[in-house]
């Protein structure tokens, strides 16, 4: 079955303990992303990778790191995670390629709670 | 980057059409504009996207006038299961260096 998978899908941490949620895909995907959802503000992008060892930021960077080592993966890390960062976190997926629009393919999300 | 605008709620009674406007008065020349839905908790759902003109698939229509300045989705004869936040998209994923900008969406309330 073709699907974005995440993991955890609930996480409860502190302040300052280093934390990463995987994501992984398998429909071949060159681009993928992360994206963070809170209340009344919608979907706000993360970080985007166009393919392998490509790596760009989206709206909101700050605090979060990712990497893609492989076409399949694209953890998304926090360093030194802040109450702020308590949020709904969602991982996409596309072929992205030229002619083929914008259609991403999201997981299921990770709810991350920092205290 | 293309900025959209969508009203906040709307409320439908089921078995009727609703129409969902977005607005991107900076639309660019190769952006496609995709429409998603989103269901509490669970990730989006893409439903349709086009360039110009119209689309139409299964499940809706997408209506693009020429100066693509605006679009609306169309969702014929709602049932209640089509209660959700639906999201105007409008960017291209291949460009590189722009991030993508989902708004905040219209919920939809289908009422019986």
């Amino acid at each position: 079955e073709a699907q974005v998978t995440q993991n955890p899908r609930y996480l409860i941490t502190v302040t300052g303990k280093k934390l990463t949620v995987t994501c992984s895909q398998n429909m071949n995907h060159e681009y993928m992303s992360w994206y963070r959802q809170d209340p009344g503000l919608g979907l706000r992008q993360i970080y985007y990778s166009m393919n392998v060892e490509v790596t760009d930021k989206g709206d909101v960077p700050e605090g979060y790191k990712v990497s893609r080592k492989e076409k399949r993966n694209f953890p998304l890390i926090l360093e030194s995670p802040s109450p702020n960062q308590t949020s709904l976190y969602f991982c996409a997926s596309s072929l992205g390629r030229e002619g083929l629009g914008n259609e991403q393919f999201f997981g299921p999300g990770t709810r991350l709670t920092v205290l | 980057l293309a900025k959209t605008t969508q009203p906040i709620s709307m409320d439908s009674y089921e078995g009727q059409e609703v129409n969902i406007t977005c607005s991107h008065n900076n639309i660019a020349t190769n952006d496609y504009i995709t429409w998603y839905q989103q269901f509490p908790s669970q990730g989006p759902r893409f439903i349709i996207q086009g360039y110009k003109t119209k689309v139409t698939n299964e499940v809706a229509s997408l209506f693009i006038p020429a100066d693509r300045k605006s679009s609306t989705l169309s969702l014929p004869r709602v049932s209640l299961s089509d209660t959700a936040v639906y999201y105007c998209l409008v960017g291209v994923l291949y460009s590189g260096n722009t991030p993508l900008v989902f708004g905040k969406g219209t919920r939809l309330s289908v009422i019986a």
